[in-house]
């Protein structure tokens, strides 16, 4: 069974930064690419970020570009967002979904607030 | 970036009817290996997403037969016969072809 498990939400003040976690079981994760998508409060989907199975190739939404960083290690099943200068509105559920997206984690709240 | 439009905003019906959800896109998504990378995914209440439907018209595993989807180039349609009360939620396109990769801004499906 396919498992996506992410970890690292929290409370931060504009301007931090904060690191995201998503462990994968149950297929071959590095033979996947992965993405993170993250969802505002009341309001739809937004992808921010994917990374190809060997870290080859990594894209950003505009919103993101120069602040948050997508990695990965193969080794440890695991996929990574480090997210810095933090503002108001990065506050979200941030998910993360195996390649074509037929598989999500259950989501982590990130909360950016003086 | 794509620009997906997804109609109807919301959507009320009673169990056993059928509905549908348009997905249009601002560019053709047909991809360079002729494939196109239209899904479709529903967001149960308090859930995370889920897939539905990829490639357009292909059902995910367990995914019952009832929803099908249609649709080339720029014009999409999701289609769910006999509604089911577990149905109820919000309804998102996602474009695959091009980076960003976008979402439509989503169809919620209410139960009369």
């Amino acid at each position: 069974e396919v498992q996506l498990v992410e970890s690292g939400e929290g409370l931060v003040q504009p301007g931090s930064s904060m690191k995201l976690s998503c462990v994968a079981s149950g297929f071959t994760f590095s033979n996947y690419g992965m993405n993170w998508i993250r969802q505002a409060p009341k309001k739809g989907l937004e992808w921010i970020a994917l990374i190809y199975y060997d870290s080859s190739s990594k894209y950003y939404a505009d919103s993101v570009k120069g602040r948050f960083t997508i990695s990965r290690d193969n080794s440890k099943n695991t996929l990574y967002l480090e997210m810095n200068s933090l503002r108001s509105e990065d506050t979200a559920m941030y998910y993360c979904a195996k390649s074509a997206m037929d598989y999500w984690g259950q989501g982590v709240m990130v909360t950016v607030s003086s | 970036d794509v620009v997906m439009t997804q109609t109807p905003p919301s959507l009320s019906v009673a169990i056993g009817q059928s509905v549908s959800i348009s997905c249009k896109s601002s560019q053709s998504l047909v991809a360079s290996d002729k494939n196109t990378y239209l899904n479709w995914l529903l967001q149960s209440p308090g859930r995370s997403p889920k897939r539905l439907i990829y490639q357009v018209s292909k059902l995910d595993s367990g995914v019952p037969d009832r929803f099908s989807g249609s649709g080339s180039e720029k014009d999409f349609t999701l289609k769910i016969s006999r509604v089911e009360a577990e149905d109820l939620g919000v309804y998102y396109c996602l474009q695959g072809t091009h980076l960003p990769l976008t979402f439509g801004s989503g169809t919620k499906l209410e139960i009369k």
